[in-house]
């Protein structure tokens, strides 16, 4: 599976934007981006997914690189419920049971 | 929220001892997971069932036993753990392949073996 590289953690304040950065330079054609995150104490949540386009939803933004290389999840207006680990994950498109690799993620602070 | 659940949600045991953990969904889907999280990493795959009856191992499965024998249950044994086993475990599922569906995760068992 490929590689992805992401901050350690990350801090941003109540109310503003957060732009959390994934590269993946070994990315192949068909391979999707997908960012799960984990509160405190839980499993891990489904945020987002996409392949070559950017995408929105009601979580979240994701922004794709047009050499496909890095994406940057983007939180619009980040409330303390956003603190979480946020993991970016490269997946082939096989069928199947489609299993994640996690990294280590990003530990996403947010300030009061 | 997925009909997913974990039990027990805790455990202590002792070294050698056998452990079964269990997790039952609701959503009838096809496939279920489980995973490991050890503190300052991210989930690392165990084990994973594609039907009933049909399991496959992932990247640390040693150690660990899997059982599928009804389409919502899917248990996790150690069969004599040992103290590296101490972790906390994650059950996931996911629909059926076509489209993209997304892993539901249940709440964890947090296991110490002692």
């Amino acid at each position: 599976d490929a590689k992805t590289t992401q901050p350690n953690s990350m801090e941003s304040n109540e109310e503003e934007p957060v732009h959390l950065p994934c590269n993946h330079s070994t990315i192949s054609g068909t391979d999707y981006i997908h960012w799960y995150r984990q509160l405190p104490s839980q499993g891990p949540e489904y945020v987002i997914h996409g392949l070559t386009s950017n995408v929105n939803n009601r979580m979240a933004s994701l922004a794709i690189a047009e050499d496909r290389k890095s994406s940057t999840l983007i939180l619009h207006r980040a409330t303390l419920r956003d603190a979480a680990v946020y993991y970016c994950i490269l997946r082939e498109p096989q069928q199947g049971a489609q299993k994640l690799v996690f990294g280590q993620g990003t530990r996403l602070t947010i300030n009061p | 929220d997925a009909g997913i659940t974990q039990s027990p949600r805790h455990k202590v045991t002792e070294t050698g001892t056998p452990v079964t953990l269990r997790c039952h969904q609701t959503e009838n889907h096809r496939y279920m997971y489980w995973y490991r999280q050890d503190p300052g990493h991210g989930l690392r795959l165990i084990h994973y069932s594609y039907g009933v009856k049909d399991t496959d191992k992932g990247e640390v499965s040693d150690g660990y036993s899997v059982s599928r024998s009804k389409t919502e249950d899917f248990l996790l044994t150690l069969e004599s753990a040992t103290s590296s086993q101490t972790s906390v475990y994650f059950c996931a599922i996911k629909g059926p392949s076509g489209t993209y569906n997304e892993q539901f995760f249940g709440p964890g068992t947090r296991l110490t073996v002692l």
